[in-house]
């Protein structure tokens, strides 16, 4: 069955640093998301990729963060300069289209010190 | 702001137990989704269901979007159900809003 993939599993970083988390959604999928689950926390939307554009974006989602989808199957998000609070799960996720199911990669642990 | 509450925020069971865990949330919804969380952190969809009900196996789900609400019934516990129970919700747009999860624990 199809899944998503996401690189790395593990990513520990100084503050301050630039991070990329990457991501190779399902291929036949339309909609791209980023998610993130601060440890024991429930799991909280950060931004929607639609037709090469964000579609929406949420108040977590700052100047420090953006996603690009460099070529066919990949899509990234960056964090310009991390911060201790940016440690978290990051979950990247896809749907085929609008409302249907939403398939989630196995995450990407950062840790920021 | 949208709420999506969850209860029990835990659950303790006896293997073979039947449960049902509930999903409240305070706005129209047209996506409504369950997922389980492993104790690997991995988020496994469970059920599309912004409304009716559907069954796969152990595990069946209605939505009664009418009413603001959808159920998770788990039959036959095992201890793989043990993880964390996100529901999902959305409305006219892309994104999810996760409610606070319900943690079942399945004792052997």
């Amino acid at each position: 069955e199809p899944e998503v993939t996401q690189t790395p599993s593990h990513q520990v970083t100084q503050m301050g640093q630039e991070v990329i988390l990457r991501c190779v959604p399902i291929s036949n999928h339309l909609y791209f998301y980023w998610y993130r689950q601060i440890l024991g926390q429930k799991v909280e939307f950060l931004v929607s990729f639609y037709n090469n554009e964000i579609s929406e974006k949420s108040e977590i989602f700052d100047d420090q963060f953006s996603v690009e989808r460099p070529d066919g199957s990949n899509f990234t998000l960056k964090i310009r300069s991390t911060k201790l609070e940016d440690s978290a799960m990051y979950f990247c996720a896809s749907s085929r289209d609008l409302g249907s199911p939403l398939h989630f990669g196995n995450g990407t642990r950062l840790t920021v010190t | 702001g949208i709420q999506v509450e969850q209860s029990p925020p835990d659950l303790i069971l006896q293997e073979g137990a039947n449960s049902t865990l509930r999903c409240n949330f305070s706005d129209s919804v047209n996506n409504l989704q369950w997922f389980h969380q492993n104790p690997w952190g991995q988020l496994i969809n469970l059920f599309y269901i912004p409304s009716g009900t559907k069954q796969n196996g152990r595990l069946s789900a209605t939505t009664v979007a009418t009413e603001r609400y959808s159920l998770l019934y788990i039959s036959s516990s095992q201890t793989t159900d043990s993880g964390v129970y996100f529901c999902g919700r959305g409305f006219g747009n892309e994104k999810l809003t996760f409610g606070t999860g319900t943690r079942l624990t399945i004792i052997p």
